[in-house]
């Protein structure tokens, strides 16, 4: 399984942007960059993934570098809902639902 | 639209005791993955199903086992209870090659 690695925390102010690191150095070319976040107490959420292209929805960002070894969940006004563990996952897309999670980013909103 | 449901939420079991959980996925998911969650080793993956067939397994000894039903309703087991084995058991229901949608998990507690 291919590996990522996350700082283990950051800190964010409320409604300021956040950018969420990712190394992924070992990446194929079939692996999809997921993210996933849990927030206390509950399962983990799906955030958002992605291939190639940055990738937008309702809840974040996702830029990845063109050589793919890297990318960045962003999400762009911090709430306090968002605090939670962020999880970047690599998943080989048509293979196994197997998610591998490494320990993530905790990443904490200041009022 | 319904959520991946776990039951039951908490559970405490003596030592050598056998344990079961239950997982009702998302209408439509066929896709069943259970994992995993402790202080120390954080998020692990168990085992998945699909179409009532364990297609992935993860790296627990053969007391987990699970299965899966034509409903796609999962079940997993654990014998012998260890001490080792309190955690957060979550499950993971997805349609093919799409994001998994997580349960609450189950908080079982062997003493």
């Amino acid at each position: 399984d291919a590996k990522t690695t996350q700082p283990n925390s950051m800190e964010s102010n409320e409604e300021e942007p956040v950018h969420l690191p990712c190394n992924h150095s070992t990446i194929s070319g079939t692996d999809y960059i997921h993210w996933y976040r849990q927030l206390p107490s509950q399962g983990p959420e799906y955030v958002i993934h992605g291939l190639t292209s940055n990738v937008n929805n309702r809840m974040a960002s996702l830029a990845i570098a063109e050589d793919r070894k890297s990318s960045t969940l962003i999400l762009h006004r911090a709430t306090l809902r968002d605090a939670a563990v962020y999880y970047c996952i690599l998943r080989d897309w048509g293979g196994s639902e197997k998610l591998v999670f490494g320990k993530g980013t905790k990443l904490t909103v200041n009022p | 639209k319904a959520g991946v449901t776990q039951t039951p939420r908490y559970l405490i079991k003596t030592r050598g005791q056998q344990v079961t959980l239950s997982c009702s996925p998302i209408s439509g998911h066929r896709s069943v993955s259970w994992y995993q969650q402790t202080p120390g080793q954080g998020l692990q993956f168990l085992f998945e199903y699909f179409s009532e067939t364990q297609r992935n397994k993860g790296n627990f000894p053969g007391r987990f086992s699970g299965r899966q039903f034509s409903n796609s309703r999962s079940e997993m087991n654990v014998s012998t209870l260890e001490l080792g084995d309190s955690a957060l058991y979550l499950c993971a229901s997805s349609l093919r090659d799409t994001e998994a949608f997580f349960g609450q998990g189950t908080r079982l507690t062997v003493v």
